[in-house]
């Protein structure tokens, strides 16, 4: 199956600084790549996607970057604030069974922003 | 749009017991998922609609679980004879098909905990 890999685990940054996550997948056929951000006790919500055909998205602070060829993609946050803090999931689409909006999720990073 | 609606929100269920979930998409949306997220975890696909049809079902739903999507519109999720290993938050989620793209959203998610 699809193999997603999404590091760090945590990651502790000062507000106000930026913040900057990986994930790595395996099917190279895969071509959407949602974040998702989910609150203790919430469901996960989008915050930014992005589709094959470009490299970069922004969005306000928040920005995701694609490399196809080497198969990652990256959230960046910028001037984080302590609303920032959540756990931060990368998903990819499960493709090679013809079933494209089945998502494969990483690990998920669990962000905090300090005072 | 009011979002992707779960019912109830929290059920605490003795062990052996039935439990049934419910799921209303954001309106106009077609395709309708369930997942299954546990603590420390990121959600883990379960089963997926096309308007009526349940077009795909995971390893992960074994024959104690049934969805249905009667009408196409709202989905239940029943588990029949529950275990403790079934504790998790069920989460579903909706997307309109891949002409308009694949964009998922999730709702707040059901937690189950069986005692």
């Amino acid at each position: 199956g699809e193999n997603v890999e999404q590091h760090p685990s945590t990651l502790s940054v000062q507000e106000g600084d930026s913040a900057v996550i990986k994930c790595t997948y395996s099917d190279s056929a895969s071509n959407y790549f949602p974040w998702y951000k989910q609150e203790l006790g919430k469901g996960p919500q989008l915050i930014i996607d992005i589709r094959s055909n470009v490299g970069e998205k922004k969005d306000q602070r928040i920005a995701v970057t694609l490399n196809k060829t080497a198969k990652h993609f990256s959230l960046h946050i910028t001037e984080t604030q302590p609303e920032d803090s959540a756990v931060y999931f990368c998903a990819v689409p499960f493709l090679n069974t013809g079933t494209a909006s089945k998502l494969t999720f990483g690990t998920g990073t669990r962000l905090q922003v300090t005072l | 749009d009011t979002g992707v609606s779960q019912d109830p929100r929290h059920k605490i269920t003795k062990r052996g017991q039935n439990v049934t979930f419910r799921c209303d998409p954001i309106s106009e949306h077609n395709r309708l998922y369930w997942y299954r997220q546990t603590l420390g975890q990121g959600p883990e696909f379960l089963t997926y609609f096309q308007n009526e049809a349940q077009l795909e079902k995971s390893r992960l739903l074994s024959d104690r679980f049934s969805a249905e999507r009667p009408k196409g519109s709202f989905s239940t999720l029943e588990i029949q004879r529950t275990e403790q290993g079934d504790s998790a938050m069920y989460l579903c989620a909706s997307s309109r098909d891949r002409v308009f793209g694949n964009t998922i959203y999730f709702g707040e998610g059901s937690w189950l905990t069986v005692v």
